[in-house]
């Protein structure tokens, strides 16, 4: 089984609907990520989580939010989705033990989302 | 800020070498090196932390100049295997998260 799942792998919506992403691990990581990934910009951090009080907005946070249910679980939501974020969404882990940021991150096989 | 990745691509023959720079306008900590085959998640490479290290993955090997912001990942002796496109994650001497470049593709031909 693989350690960072997400579901779904793919939703086609239309604009306006609420959408929830969601990615579950058993790697016991403290440290949960959303990327969206477009073409020719890479990757881009929409939100992270150290732990599950820590919740924190990385560069592109505008128009998403996050919750953090339980260690293994970080959901993402689009409260009204719109085309423009239209992308492939991955989730990723990384297990810190140093307190910096210097660890492998383990992503997820990723969400392809099309806003209509 | 993202780092700068280049180039943003790059056409080898099998057997051939290649260089793909990633600079940043920050003081880093580290550089992260992933991997992104067509369709899949970004698989992890390699890490450089401060101090000028280098560290290889097969024949893929890295190094990380900190006074300069830059790192560079070296393909060697490429094989088909190694198509696919390249992200450096920088992180900053003040951040605890990652940057992503834009990524280099890289395509291997027989």
């Amino acid at each position: 089984d693989a350690d960072v799942t997400q579901t779904p792998r793919n939703r086609i919506t239309k604009t306006g609907k609420r959408i929830m992403l969601e990615c579950s691990q058993t790697k016991g990581h403290d440290r949960m990520y959303w990327y969206r990934q477009d073409p020719g910009l890479g990757l881009r951090l929409i939100y992270y989580s150290f732990d599950v009080k820590d919740i924190n907005k990385g560069e592109i946070s505008d128009g998403y939010s996050v919750s953090r249910q339980a260690q293994a679980k970080f959901s993402l939501s689009l409260e009204s989705a719109i085309p423009n974020q239209t992308a492939l969404y991955f989730c990723a882990t990384s297990d810190s033990t140093s307190g910096r940021e210097a660890d492998t991150q383990y992503f997820g096989p990723g969400t392809r989302l099309t806003v209509l | 800020q993202q780092p700068v990745q280049s180039p943003q691509a790059v056409i080898l023959r099998e057997g051939e070498d290649a260089v793909i720079n990633c600079s940043s306008s920050k003081a880093l900590y580290s550089v992260h090196w992933y991997r992104q085959k067509h369709g899949e998640a970004p698989v992890f490479l390699m890490i450089l932390l401060k101090g000028g290290e280098q560290k290889g993955h097969e024949k893929i090997s890295a190094s990380f100049n900190e006074k300069k912001q830059q790192s560079s990942l070296y393909l060697t002796a490429s094989q088909l295997s190694y198509s696919g496109t390249y992200f450096c994650g920088t992180e900053g001497a003040d951040d605890y998260k990652l940057s992503f470049g834009a990524g280099t593709t890289v395509t291997v031909r027989a």
